[in-house]
């Protein structure tokens, strides 16, 4: 099962901020939170990852609180080409394997 | 950095056929690689891990004598779909990760393959 829950959709309008939080009550003391963009036909693309506080890189900032329970991934000035789904990550141990499972994503639509 | 390319990407074939999907990590090193399936509008479903020089993981519900997965090499993974059913069709992707450099090291994916049996 998925570690991490999501709201399914959101829908934004062009320029304006979008934030999408995730929950992942279960997470390990060791877990880093990782978010990835997935457009139609293309695999997932790697946005930022954090272990805690906040994490900023050129495309996105992502902001966790002291109890990493829940993570916000936020996109400034979002386009129309941002509209794609958001998947929240934490990883899963199993059988010696540090693995991804994912949940349903959050399809964001951006509005002109 | 990190790129993860997947060969090919579109497969059209006829039912019974057996379909080989490469994956190459061009840049770095994986010793843990992912396969992964998609149907329309859902989410990802991991079907099986591999380890370099170790046998696959399979989750699951996923058959290992169908999807017979290698990875010889610390750049190369395939997925072979065997005698392939129209029930088979999906979009496949792997992913790739270098897990001797710690758990803050993500996994890249590559662009799928669109697989559809006639």
């Amino acid at each position: 099962l998925a570690k991490t829950t999501q709201p399914i959709s959101m829908d934004s309008y062009e320029g304006q901020e979008v934030n999408i939080t995730c929950s992942h009550n279960n997470i390990a003391t060791n877990d880093y939170i990782t978010w990835y963009q997935q457009f139609p036909s293309q695999g997932p693309r790697f946005i930022i990852q954090g272990y805690k506080t906040k994490v900023t890189n050129e495309v996105a900032s992502l902001f966790i609180p002291a109890d990493r329970k829940s993570s916000t991934l936020s996109l400034p000035r979002v386009s129309l080409s941002d509209t794609a789904v958001y998947y929240c990550l934490v990883g899963d141990w199993d059988s010696g394997t540090y693995k991804y499972i994912f949940g349903t994503g959050t399809r964001l639509k951006v509005l002109a | 950095g990190a790129v993860v390319s997947q060969h090919p990407s579109w497969v059209i074939c006829k039912s019974g056929t057996s379909v080989k999907i490469e994956c190459r990590s061009l840049d770095f090193q994986a010793t843990t690689m992912f396969w992964y399936r998609q149907f329309p509008k859902q989410s990802l479903m991991l079907m099986a891990t591999s380890n370099e020089g170790s046998k696959a993981t399979y989750e699951q519900g996923v058959e290992k004598d169908k999807f017979l997965i290698n990875h010889a090499s610390l750049t190369l993974s395939t997925l072979t779909v065997t005698s392939a059913h129209p029930e088979d069709s999906s979009f496949y992707i792997c992913s790739a990760r270098d897990a001797s450099q710690g758990l803050n090291q993500p996994q890249h994916f590559g662009d799928g393959t669109r697989l559809s049996i006639l």
